[in-house]
């Protein structure tokens, strides 16, 4: 069976400072991944997918970047975070295109 | 902003009760899906509703797809205090993109 892993589950981050989220796959080859971005009480931003290996297509930010070393990990970087980046980020792959998506358990991020 | 609409954005009710929750589309779609969050956790997929559906039915669950009005209804019968969580309405458009547009979810709590 497939499993998502998202880490770490919480983090805390000053202003200014790098971040690395990583997000890997297993059960499965060439999944279609992405990056979403939940503020708290409303819907998912999109902000980041990848259909292969080294292939990003950036929906939304300026101050995040993404990138897929491997085939089932995908990683959401920043080199220097702002508060407006708080939120709780979610992985999630699927198989096919348009087909039924499956997400980790997301990491919640502060940014004080 | 968001494609996908849900109404209501929060909705109470009794035990064994059905809930009906709706979401509005602005552009073609390939599939419709639903989600679930339970607080602080990633979305588990529901069921997916392609464009040339009306109607789909899973357990308690039912879903209707109307394109000429570009809205679904998801109808949770005999609701249970474990159905509280968040529900989401996704699209994936028919324009050969892999991107999911989310709604703004609706927010069901179920009292026992």
């Amino acid at each position: 069976s497939q499993t998502i892993h998202q880490w770490p589950a919480t983090l805390v981050q000053p202003v200014g400072s790098p971040l690395s989220l990583e997000c890997t796959v297993e059960g499965t080859s060439n999944p279609n991944l992405y990056w979403y971005r939940q503020a708290a009480g409303r819907g998912l931003q999109l902000l980041f997918y990848s259909v292969g290996i080294g292939q990003i297509s950036s929906e939304v930010p300026q101050n995040l970047s993404a990138s897929r070393p491997q085939d089932r990990q995908f990683i959401l970087s920043s080199k220097k975070l702002l508060l407006s980046d708080s939120g709780f980020y979610l992985c999630a792959w699927s198989r096919d295109r348009a087909g039924e998506q499956y997400f980790g358990p997301g990491t919640r991020l502060t940014v004080t | 902003s968001q494609q996908g609409e849900e109404d209501p954005q929060a909705l109470s009710i009794q035990e064994g009760e059905n809930a009906t929750m709706n979401c509005s589309y602005k552009t073609s779609i390939n599939n419709l899906q639903w989600y679930r969050q339970n607080s602080g956790r990633g979305l588990v997929h529901l069921i997916l509703i392609r464009s040339n559906e009306r109607e789909k039915h899973s357990g308690r669950l039912r879903v209707t797809l109307d394109t000429s009005k570009k809205s679904s209804s998801l109808l949770i019968t005999a609701s249970r205090a474990a159905d509280t969580a968040s529900y989401f309405c996704a699209t994936a458009a028919t324009s050969g993109t892999y991107k999911y547009i989310f709604g703004t979810g609706t927010r069901l709590k179920v009292l026992a």
